[in-house]
């Protein structure tokens, strides 16, 4: 009963460097999210999917690239990653519009 | 664009206090309304959905209304435990969004034993 696991759970980056934050979901869920969690912003959503092989810009999508690469899978890239990226990130699903699950988090700092 | 408050951002209580954590949002054309528990260093929980057309969900000593038009929602938590320290998150999906929820920041409540 795995849910939505994400890998890394933490993560240190120099500035520029990139890195690829993982996420599946076993519940045959159609719908897949990208979201960043700071303190005194709340969650902010960065891209989301609705469907395989569709992908949106949400709120604050600059510095990060999206692939629905099947289903079960939604990964974030960072290209050249910023010390503004220094976040906890969170990956989502939902059969539509039901209830979202979440993942437990990456951690990520970026120096 | 839709803005999700909740108020208080924190809350005090004793152990066996009833209470009432408050979520108000902007745009009441809203297809859901979600609530979340979100421990420290953890990802969310969620505890209840509630669907527009409803008026209020229950769960154990969890109940959440929802006032669409007032644009208002709360979860009431009966009988707190010291393990119902966490924050506790509100989160809402438009109804022509294509399914992306908009949070509140947050009520971190903490019950004293």
């Amino acid at each position: 009963n795995a849910g939505v696991t994400q890998t890394p759970k933490f993560q240190v980056l120099k500035t520029g460097q990139s890195m690829t934050l993982q996420c599946a979901q076993d519940m045959n869920h159609n719908s897949m999210y990208w979201y960043r969690q700071d303190p005194g912003m709340g969650l902010r959503l960065i891209y989301y999917s609705a469907s395989e092989g569709t992908t949106d810009k949400g709120e604050v999508p600059n510095g990060y690239n999206v692939s629905r690469l099947n289903k079960r899978e939604f990964s974030l890239r960072l290209e050249s990653a910023a010390p503004s990226q220094t976040s906890v990130y969170f990956c989502a699903s939902s059969r539509g519009d039901s209830e979202a699950f979440f993942g437990q988090g990456t951690r990520l700092t970026v120096v | 664009k839709q803005e999700v408050t909740q108020i208080p951002a924190a809350l005090s209580v004793p152990e066996g206090e009833n209470l009432v954590l408050n979520c108000s949002f902007t745009d009441s054309a809203i297809y859901n309304l979600q609530w979340f528990r979100q421990d420290p260093g953890k990802g969310l929980t969620s505890l209840l959905l509630i669907q527009s057309s409803q008026r209020e969900q229950t769960s154990g000593r969890l109940n959440a209304s929802l006032d669409k038009s007032s644009g208002r929602s709360t979860l009431y938590i009966a009988a707190s435990q010291p393990g119902d320290s966490a924050t506790y998150l509100c989160a809402v999906k438009r109804e022509t969004s294509g399914s992306r929820l908009t949070f509140g920041e947050g009520t971190q409540l903490t019950v004293n034993p």
